[in-house]
């Protein structure tokens, strides 16, 4: 079975610019998790779908980020426009219905200049 | 204050030894969960623990749990070079046992060949 797969493993724009990361969850996962972890910090939630729907969406930092599950399918997180502070890597996490784990994509490692 | 804090910070080791992490939450939980991120890899879930257990292993992990302490160890036992990795505690909001994780800063252990 694959895992949570997360597309570019690595982006490098400019301030201004807009990057789109993209998640394929593991086949059957209902619940898709978007985290990122900024330099030296923790680990943070930003939103969580069920299916196509936004389930919680308390840890988007603002509204230059904008996520989307078309058809409660893969999952993409588009932030425009791009700032120095939104340097990091964004995890991506899946779950099925009826279990605790949580499993996570290897990350997309941002750097905005 | 965050849910989720580990001590200690980093962790240095050589081969052959057991290595102890510990975590510390302020609020009640359902679960507790310990994953691994490996440098520039995505976060592997290793274990988790449910309130009305005590302790958990797998293989050459074990893992307390003493919730009235609000706290967890987890025990690797006879390090491998390849242990190296930041280790995490997450758990769920409190009352459930699913949705958004909240992470502490994690440990970094180095297991020295």
């Amino acid at each position: 079975e694959a895992g949570v797969t997360q597309f570019p493993s690595h982006s490098v724009i400019e301030k201004g610019q807009t990057v789109t990361l993209r998640c394929d969850p593991i086949s059957g996962h209902d619940n898709l998790y978007w985290y990122r972890r900024v330099m030296g910090k923790e680990i943070k939630f930003l939103l969580h779908f069920v299916k196509e729907s936004k389930q919680d969406e308390s840890g988007m930092p603002n509204n230059r980020f904008l996520a989307e599950r078309t058809g409660g399918t893969y999952s993409t997180l588009k932030v425009q426009p791009a700032e120095l502070e939104d340097s990091g890597v964004y995890f991506c996490a899946s779950r099925g219905t009826t279990f605790e784990t949580q499993y996570f994509g290897p990350g997309t490692r941002l750097l905005v200049l | 204050s965050q849910q989720g804090e580990e001590d200690p910070q980093a962790l240095s080791i050589q081969e052959g030894e057991n290595a102890t992490m510990n975590c510390s939450y302020k609020t009640s939980i359902n679960n507790l969960q310990w994953y691994r991120q490996n440098s520039g890899r995505g976060l592997v879930h290793l274990i988790l623990i449910r309130s009305n257990e005590r302790e958990k292993h797998s293989g050459r992990l074990r893992v307390t749990l003493d919730t009235s302490k609000k706290s967890s160890s987890l025990l690797i036992t006879a390090s491998r070079a390849a242990d190296t990795a930041s280790y995490f505690c997450a758990t769920p909001p409190k009352g459930t046992s699913y949705g958004k994780l909240t992470f502490g800063q994690g440990t970094i252990l180095t297991v020295h060949p």
